[in-house]
């Protein structure tokens, strides 16, 4: 099973609106990466976060991270309809690299 | 950033025959590379992590005989998908991880990804 898990499976909203969308994870992590899933394509990398940092910011991008509640969350501010993609949350499952990704947050950013 | 390319992009094959799909990352080299599968809509399964120069270690329930991994170099790794059957069309996509020491090491960069209909 999944272990990062994001709400809400979708979300759509107007341009210039914020959009945020939140991932929980079950076990200890290194780090928690998001990344965005156009149609079909491949994953683009946005931010990672490291168990020891609570807040990262990149352009329009906000990550927030809680260890104590095993929880992250995304906020995307000023959306554009270039936003409109699937996000999903990951985390390290060993010192390996492997990653575990969450279900995705379906976003729809509308003209 | 760092760039990763997957060959071919989609495929269409008889049921049956073997498939392979490449995964190189372009502009750095790495160790380990990492195999996804993803159905429609629905999120990325891990299913072998590829180790340069090793053998690739599976996921639990992932058929080792079936996908055939291969790490010849630190920018190639290929999956075979053997005797493919319809069940087997997916999303493919690889991910590659930095060989770099710091924070480059910790973020995979993925592949395009490789659609496969099996007919």
């Amino acid at each position: 099973s999944q272990q990062g898990e994001e709400d809400p499976q979708a979300l759509s909203i107007q341009e210039g609106e914020n959009a945020t969308m939140n991932c929980s994870y079950k076990t200890s992590i290194n780090n928690l990466q998001w990344y965005r899933q156009n149609s079909g394509r491949g994953l683009v990398h946005l931010i990672l976060i490291r168990s020891n940092e609570r807040e990262k910011h990149s352009g329009r991008l906000r990550v927030t991270l809680d260890t104590s509640k095993k929880s992250s969350s995304l906020l995307i501010t000023a959306s554009r309809a270039a936003d409109t993609a699937s996000y999903f949350c990951a985390t390290d499952k060993d010192s390996w690299g492997k990653l575990q990704f969450g279900a995705g947050t379906q976003v729809v950013v509308t003209p | 950033g760092a760039v990763v390319s997957q060959h071919p992009s989609r495929v269409i094959c008889k049921s049956g025959t073997s498939v392979k799909i490449e995964c190189r990352s372009l502009d750095f080299q790495a160790t380990t590379m990492f195999w996804y599968r993803q159905f429609p809509k629905k999120s990325l399964m891990l299913m072998a992590t590829s180790n340069e120069g090793s053998k690739a270690t599976y996921e639990q329930g992932v058929e080792k005989d079936k996908f055939l991994i291969n790490h010849a170099s630190l920018t190639l790794s290929t999956l075979t998908v053997t005797s493919a059957h319809p069940e087997d069309s997916s999303f493919y996509i690889c991910s590659a991880r930095h060989s770099g020491t710091g924070g480059r090491q910790e973020t995979q960069y993925f592949g395009p990804g490789t659609r496969l209909l099996v007919l």
